[in-house]
């Protein structure tokens, strides 16, 4: 079975602070693939990265950064100095099929962001 | 621009009635997906299609049902709504099925 844990409900900040979002799955499978979704309050779901098992570098893109750890089986996502604009929910997802049959998505951690 | 559109946006519908969303993808992706987002549970498969005429189950399926007649469109029905339905409902569509997902912007669907 698979499984992927947000413990993290909601996390509240304030403008220009660090915040580190964490996801930890669990599967038995050595070939499958995590994601990162934002959920802005307009509600629509948006891709921000997808990572094979394979691939343990982690990844900077402007102020997202994203750290791998497949000892700890961990992908966690932080937002350097954050922005009102980054108010959403953040899901993490697992897939270990690569045919997104069982994509298994983590319950979600709202972060709101405050002036 | 390409897009994916799901109608309607909001729905209140009583219980045992058929209903159905649409899900209209103009991004001419062969995968197509449903979900449904309940708190507590995030997002969970519904159904999940590889191409016209193709069909499968996901996690949760009881009680829905979806047909492909071509590319663009994925329709989920209800076949008889319970209150137990009521949730938000996603449609997503993507190029490979191991790269991301463009989801639509969701059908709140209330089953009273």
């Amino acid at each position: 079975a698979q499984k992927v844990t947000q413990a993290q409900t909601e996390i509240s900040v304030v403008e220009k602070e660090d915040v580190t979002l964490d996801c930890v799955y669990e599967t038995r499978d050595t070939t499958y693939y995590l994601f990162w979704y934002k959920q802005p309050p307009s509600g629509e779901l948006v891709f921000l990265i997808r990572r094979n098992s394979f691939d343990e570098q982690n990844e900077i893109s402007g102020r997202y950064s994203w750290n791998f750890q497949k000892s700890t089986s961990s992908f966690n996502f932080t937002i350097t100095a954050s922005q009102v604009v980054d108010s959403a929910v953040y899901f993490c997802a697992l897939d270990t099929t690569g045919t997104a049959s069982k994509l298994t998505f983590g319950t979600g951690t709202r972060l709101q962001v405050t002036l | 621009d390409a897009e994916i559109t799901q109608s309607p946006r909001h729905k209140i519908t009583e219980t045992g009635r058929q209903v159905t969303l649409a899900c209209h993808q103009t991004w001419n992706h062969n995968n197509m997906f449903w979900y449904r987002q309940d708190l507590g549970h995030g997002l969970r498969l519904i159904h999940y299609s590889y191409g016209v005429q193709d069909t499968n189950k996901g996690e949760v399926s009881d009680g829905y049902s979806v047909s492909r007649s071509n590319t663009e469109d994925l329709p989920l029905t209800l076949e008889s709504a319970a209150s137990s339905q009521t949730s938000v409902y996603f449609c997503a569509s993507s190029e490979n099925p191991i790269y991301e997902q463009y989801f639509g912007p969701g059908t709140r669907l209330t089953v009273t």
